[in-house]
């Protein structure tokens, strides 16, 4: 069985500083990985995800988060926050990408 | 419209009553995917479509719950008797095919007085 961690329900950053979102998974097989977004009032969009390959993966938004097999980790970071990052992130699991196991989220405040 | 789409966005119903949630999900994709999210929590996942068949129903809770989706294209969550701990945003996602990126819909919110 596969599950998910995210470290803080909420995480506030000031704008222009590094934006760093906690993920451990647990997983019998290779994982499937995913982050997601959640803006208020829309439906879930896809951030990054990692198969196989490079371990550092690059998304939209600037955000990228690497692969730690030896962690179980997959922490999401963007260099310098920005207003428009506000929102709830979530880290997923996969052992084939068709059931995924989300975490609890991480709601990102962003201060000016 | 381009992306997955769910109806209604909004459903009130008093407890012990039946409600069916539509999902509409992107033309083309064969992969439909069914989840549920409650409040402060991550999507929790409900069903699988492979075409007009369900792949995995391993994440429905009960009996009360049921899924079509008869010609592989919009699908239909089924939930008898509801109870209040039905309440809770359902999230419909599609992809191409198992093993793409799926797309999630703005889901429904079920609220059970």
């Amino acid at each position: 069985a596969q599950s998910v961690t995210q470290l803080g329900s909420h995480v506030s950053v000031s704008e222009g500083a590094l934006v760093l979102l906690r993920c451990n998974y647990s997983s019998s097989v290779p994982p499937y990985l995913f982050w997601y977004v959640q803006y208020p009032n829309q439906g879930l969009q896809l951030l990054l995800k990692y198969t196989t390959g490079a371990t550092l993966v690059k998304g939209i938004n600037g955000f990228e988060a690497e692969f730690k097999k030896s962690e179980t980790s997959f922490h999401l970071t963007k260099p310098s926050a920005h207003m428009s990052d506000a929102a709830e992130y979530f880290c997923a699991v996969s052992n084939n990408n068709n059931d995924m196991r989300f975490g609890a989220g991480t709601r990102l405040t962003v201060k000016p | 419209g381009a992306g997955v789409s769910q109806t209604p966005s909004n459903k009130v119903t008093e407890k012990g009553k039946y409600v069916e949630l539509r999902c509409d999900p992107i033309s083309g994709h064969t992969a439909l995917y069914w989840y549920r999210q409650s409040l402060g929590q991550g999507p929790e996942f409900l069903i699988y479509f492979q075409g007009t068949g369900a792949a995995d129903d391993s994440g429905l809770p009960n009996d009360r719950f049921f899924a079509v989706r008869p010609e592989g294209s919009v699908s239909t969550l089924k939930i008898q008797r509801t109870e209040r701990g039905d309440s809770a945003v359902y999230l419909c996602a599609s992809s191409l095919s198992s093993h793409n990126e799926q797309f999630f819909g703005p889901g429904t919110r079920l609220t059970v007085l």
